[in-house]
Order: structure tokens, then sequence, then C-alpha cells
């Protein structure tokens, strides 16, 4: 079956600009995770999502982050006023329930953001 | 939250035993342990999930002290396929304010002939 994907694979963006980036999870995993993984480092947790509401979003680094997950699926994570920092892969997870306690978590293959 | 450390890489043969320890000293007392393993361009794929003791699946063993400090992945006979990073995750009490899930720096495991 299909698994977790992340559209687009690549965005490539000037500083100041805005970006969105896509996670279509498995079909009925209600649980959705976002992480950011700079170079040679393990991913850091973002974001929360159990069905369509934020559960955690204590991971965000700052107010420009913002996830939403309108209708407990798809989710979409928007950078505002992006900086050369913020360059990194972007991974979504999902798991069927709503803790990682005997829940897999499935990675997608993540998206990976430059900011020129 | 729980910090976790793990050795930065190790290198091992095809057919040995490879054992990775993490060490996450300030684990909650809901916090989990996973497992994960992440090839090049590739999301982690998961590997073990534990809360103490001894938990075996077909791949890797996972190895918790009664108090829980530390954690050890053993992976049994690995092949060069097994080259990777290998991280180590601590929590799972999602919702729970300030609770982030919180992965090591990873592990780099060499596999040579």
């Amino acid at each position: 079956g299909a698994g977790v994907s992340q559209t687009p694979s690549n965005k490539v963006t000037e500083k100041g600009k805005y970006v969105e980036l896509r996670c279509d999870p498995i079909s009925g995993h209600t649980a959705l995770y976002w992480y950011r993984q700079s170079l040679g480092q393990g991913p850091e947790f973002l974001i929360y999502f159990q069905g369509t509401g934020a559960a955690d979003d204590s991971g965000l680094p700052n107010d420009r982050f913002f996830a939403v997950r309108p209708e407990g699926s798809v989710s979409t994570l928007k950078i505002q006023r992006t900086e050369r920092g913020d360059s990194a892969v972007y991974l979504c997870a999902s798991s069927l329930g709503p803790s990682i306690m005997g829940n897999e978590q499935f990675f997608g293959p993540g998206t990976r953001l430059t900011v020129l | 939250l729980a910090k976790t450390t793990q050795p930065i890489s190790m290198d091992s043969y095809e057919g040995q035993e490879v054992n990775i320890t993490c060490s996450h000293n300030n684990i909650a007392t809901n916090d989990y342990i996973t497992w994960y393993q992440q090839f090049p361009s590739q999301g982690p794929r998961f590997i073990i999930q534990g809360y103490k003791t001894k938990v075996t699946n077909e791949v890797a063993s996972l190895f918790i002290p009664a108090d829980r400090k530390s954690s050890t992945l053993s992976l049994p006979r690995v092949s060069l396929s097994d080259t990777a990073v290998y991280y180590c995750l601590v929590g799972g009490n999602q919702g729970a304010a300030g609770n982030k899930l919180t992965f090591g720096g990873g592990t780099r495991v060499l596999v040579k002939p």
C-alpha cells in the first residue's frame, strides 16, 4: 500500500519568501507529526496532530512556522519570511493511533528546503 | 525533556553483532524508547520499541535496564545493507505540555565486508 508522501521533494526559495510543504499520511492514520532534520543531526520534533487539531506544537521554533490539518488527513507546514537557517529536510510521519506507544511512526521521504 | 546521547559512529564487519547504547538519564516515567534506522535521502524506519527489560523482534533486540537511564540496540549478524544511521527516540506521551519527542544525534554504523 501507499506510504507517507511529501511534496515537493525539493524546494529552493529566497530569503524572505513564503513556502508551503505538504504531507499525505497513510490513509486511516489519525496521528501526524512534523520534524525538521539538519545535516548530520537527528530529527527535531516540530508539531503533532491528532485528527484535525494540533495536540502539541511546542517544537515550532517561532511564529513564522505554522501547520494545519483541516480535514484530519493531509497536512501543510507553512513557513513565512524564510531565513537561511530554515534550510533543512522537513520530515512528516503518521501513525495509526494517538500515541507512539505501541504505534509505529511511518515516515515520508522528506522535503529538502533550501533558502538562498 | 529527555536528552539522549549516542556514539557518533561505529564500524563492524559482516556477520558480527552490533550493539549501540543510548543514554537518556532524565527519561520520564511515561516515556517509551524507540529505535529507528535511516538511509541517505530517506525518512527514518522503525526498528523496535520498548519500555523496560528486553524486547526482541525479527530484526533486533532492545535491552533496557531497570533504571531505564539507557538502552542498547542489538543487531545480530549484520550485513552490508545494515550500513545506516541509527537513532534512539525517547518520548511518547503526546499532548502532555512540553513532552516533545526527542531523537538522539544518531550513530553512523558502517558494516565492512
